[in-house]
């Protein structure tokens, strides 16, 4: 079993939709990081949180630390959402290595 | 635009060729990170620099070669690959010693081995 574990590993929707994508770990961490990758290859950090909500746009991330849980949220999806997303665990203060999960392929149809 | 520009963006390359993929940060950050992706499976970290020096070499085999001349350059030389080394190689970048940073991501090299 991965130490991260990511769900749905994909995931349809339509343009419009509340979407959620979960990850869960069984580590202990310093951080967590939502990361997205778009069909070209190239990754973009979204978030990085060791606590509590954030938001950025249309995108929430949200942090469970006692039940070792995160979730991404995505608010009136685009198709321009389309894309992997990624979630990874620092396992310390300042850990370079991450533990990434397998992703969850996200695609919205218009 | 990322601050993280890798080049080529594909490699086709027989088993017996030698190549570069080269990657370069614009960002200032003091640690590069070689990435690979293989299909249907997560991230797995190759090496890491620090301040130009390797800190970490993730059971790579030798015929992946690292170097790190400055803190905003990294490459890897291939030499004598196997199908299998066929993947997406992403670089990225981060700014270590103050405490938990994101990572930086270049679009990657696709590769694929004839």
């Amino acid at each position: 079993k991965n130490e991260v574990e990511q769900s749905p590993q994909n995931l349809t929707a339509q343009e419009g939709e509340f979407i959620t994508i979960n990850c869960s770990y069984s580590v202990g961490i310093s951080a967590l990081h939502w990361l997205q990758q778009h069909p070209g290859g190239g990754i973009v950090s979204l978030f990085m949180l060791s606590s509590g909500k954030k938001k950025h746009g249309r995108l929430i991330a949200t942090i469970n630390i006692q039940e070792k849980h995160s979730s991404l949220h995505i608010t009136a999806s685009h198709p321009r959402d389309s894309a992997v997303y990624i979630c990874a665990v620092s396992r310390y203060q300042g850990a370079q290595k991450l533990v990434f999960g397998q992703g969850t392929r996200l695609t919205i149809n218009p | 635009e990322t601050g993280v520009t890798q080049t080529p963006r594909h490699l086709v390359m027989g088993m017996t060729n030698k190549k570069s993929l080269k990657c370069e940060q614009h960002l200032g950050h003091n640690a590069m990170y070689w990435y690979k992706q293989s299909a249907k499976k997560p991230l797995e970290l190759m090496f890491v620099y620090n301040f130009k020096e390797q800190t970490e070499n993730n059971s790579v085999p030798s015929r992946f070669s690292p170097e790190c001349p400055n803190s905003s350059h990294l490459f890897l030389h291939l030499h004598t690959l196997q199908p299998e080394d066929s993947a997406l190689y992403l670089c990225a970048s981060s700014q270590m010693g103050q405490g938990n940073q994101p990572q930086h991501f270049g679009d990657g090299t696709r590769l694929s081995i004839l």
